[in-house]
């Protein structure tokens, strides 16, 4: 079975400040990872992914992540956090399984707030 | 591309009414999603679609049904809505090696 768990429902920094979102999975075959975005009011989008080969993963608009999977974590980071970037971060894994179901889930999410 | 497009966008019923919420994908995609969002529990699954004609439940189950008539449409049923299944419903769809697409999100409440 899978889950996910992202540390801290809210993490505050300061504009061009690093930004640290913290996950950390769980599966019994090796997964594929997500990190999504969701603005308010509008649907989830994906932000970067990691399936096989390079473990350090580069996504939209500056963000990066990296596969570790002795830690089995996935950490979302961003060098400078712009205001733009205030929304809810949502960490997902799918297990790769043959002839599988292929569910991703979801951990609880994590609110980002960038002061000025 | 439209992508997942949920009908509606916003819905207010009564205690006991009953409504059908859609979700349309034009990516050919074969597994189907749905999720509730509740404020500090993340995205939880109700049920899900591997296949046209397939259905098979999720975490939180009860009080949904659904169906899969054809292999661009996912259903999502609440027979006698309750306060308890006032939330945010996505629905998203993907292919075996990809992420999921979601649709813009449906804000039911009930009263």
């Amino acid at each position: 079975a899978q889950s996910v768990t992202q540390l801290g429902s809210h993490v505050s920094v300061s504009e061009g400040a690093l930004v640290l979102l913290r996950c950390n999975y769980s599966s019994s075959v090796p997964p594929y990872l997500f990190w999504y975005v969701q603005y308010p009011n509008q649907g989830l989008q994906l932000l970067l992914k990691y399936t096989t080969g390079a473990t350090l993963v580069k996504g939209i608009n500056g963000f990066e992540a990296e596969f570790k999977k002795s830690e089995t974590s996935f950490h979302l980071t961003k060098p400078s956090a712009h205001m733009s970037d205030a929304a809810e971060y949502f960490c997902a894994v799918t297990e790769r399984s043959v002839g599988g179901s292929y569910i991703p889930t979801f951990g609880r999410g994590t609110s980002l707030i960038v002061h000025p | 591309n439209a992508g997942v497009t949920q009908t509606p966008k916003f819905r207010v019923l009564k205690t006991g009414q009953s409504m059908t919420l859609l979700c349309a994908q034009d990516m050919n995609h074969e597994y189907m999603y749905w999720y509730r969002q509740d404020p500090g529990m993340g995205l939880r699954l109700i049920h899900y679609s591997v296949g046209e004609g397939t259905t098979a439940k999720g975490e939180v189950p009860d009080g949904y049904n659904v169906s899969r008539l054809k292999k661009q449409n996912f259903l999502l049923g609440l027979e006698s809505a309750a306060p308890s299944q006032t939330s945010v419903y996505f629905c998203a769809s993907r292919d075996r090696n990809t992420e999921a697409f979601f649709g813009q999100g449906t804000r039911l409440t009930v009263v």
